[in-house]
């Protein structure tokens, strides 16, 4: 069974890079059907999805934070990461990572969300 | 900027039924934006419960169902349970620019 576990910096200063991992345990992250990606919850709020990478390494991110984000894989390790630069008190969040999974079944495309990270906790302040 | 927009909160008796809606600005949605459901319960990560539309995991309660209605993806609750009380998002696929929206989160409450 797959799970997923991010870590990281729990607190970050305000203009600095925020950096967080997620680890894949139970299966690649180099199977193909797949993409990895990073959403957040800012608290007593809603979920912001960050982006996505596919296993080749294609990666697409949400408008609104395209200018600060990178997300990369490393395959050697199964894990996949989070870059998120000029952090500011807005960014505090909690940040979970997910699998999505792309299947066809009788001729129509599926597209689901599992599993997802338990999530962590990121705060921004100096 | 897209926005999906969901009712900010509903009430449903035990044993009642509860449709949650999930519109696109960009217009009517269809199955080709693949919309995923999602339950949330406080201190919890969120937890599939449909995907494409109307499609179950095998952890979904069978009172859960998806579809399609009036333009927009919905999800019902028959036979509500207090354990149902929680926050629902839903997660559209917008394929031109191949990224996702997460719905403003309908906060379901049992009473």
């Amino acid at each position: 069974q797959l799970q997923l576990q991010e870590s990281g910096s729990g607190l970050v200063k305000p203009s600095q890079t925020l950096s967080l991992t997620c680890a894949v345990s139970g299966g690649s992250i180099s199977s193909g059907g797949y993409s990895w990606s990073w959403i957040r919850q800012p608290p007593g709020k809603g979920l912001e999805w960050i982006g996505y990478i596919y296993h080749s390494g294609s990666t697409y991110y949400n408008p609104s934070l395209k200018s600060r984000v990178t997300i990369s894989v490393d395959r050697s390790k199964n894990q996949f990461s989070l870059k998120l630069s000029s952090v500011t008190a807005a960014d505090t969040a909690v940040y979970y990572c997910a699998r999505a999974g792309i299947t066809i079944r009788l001729g129509a495309t599926l597209i689901w969300f599992d599993p997802w990270g338990q999530g962590t906790l990121v705060t921004v302040s100096s | 900027q897209t926005v999906v927009t969901q009712e900010p909160s509903l009430t449903v008796s035990p044993g009642g039924t509860v449709t949650l809606t999930c519109a696109s600005s960009t217009g009517a949605v269809t199955s080709g934006y693949y919309p995923n459901w999602f339950q949330q319960k406080p201190g919890q990560a969120p937890r599939a419960l449909i995907y494409s539309t109307s499609n179950k995991h095998s952890w979904t309660p069978a009172r859960f169902s998806g579809s399609l209605l009036g333009g927009k993806a919905a999800l019902t609750l028959s036979g509500v349970q207090p354990e149902d009380e929680a926050e629902y998002y839903c997660l559209l696929y917008y394929g031109g620019a191949q990224l996702y929206v997460f719905g403003t989160g309908t906060k379901v409450t049992v009473l």
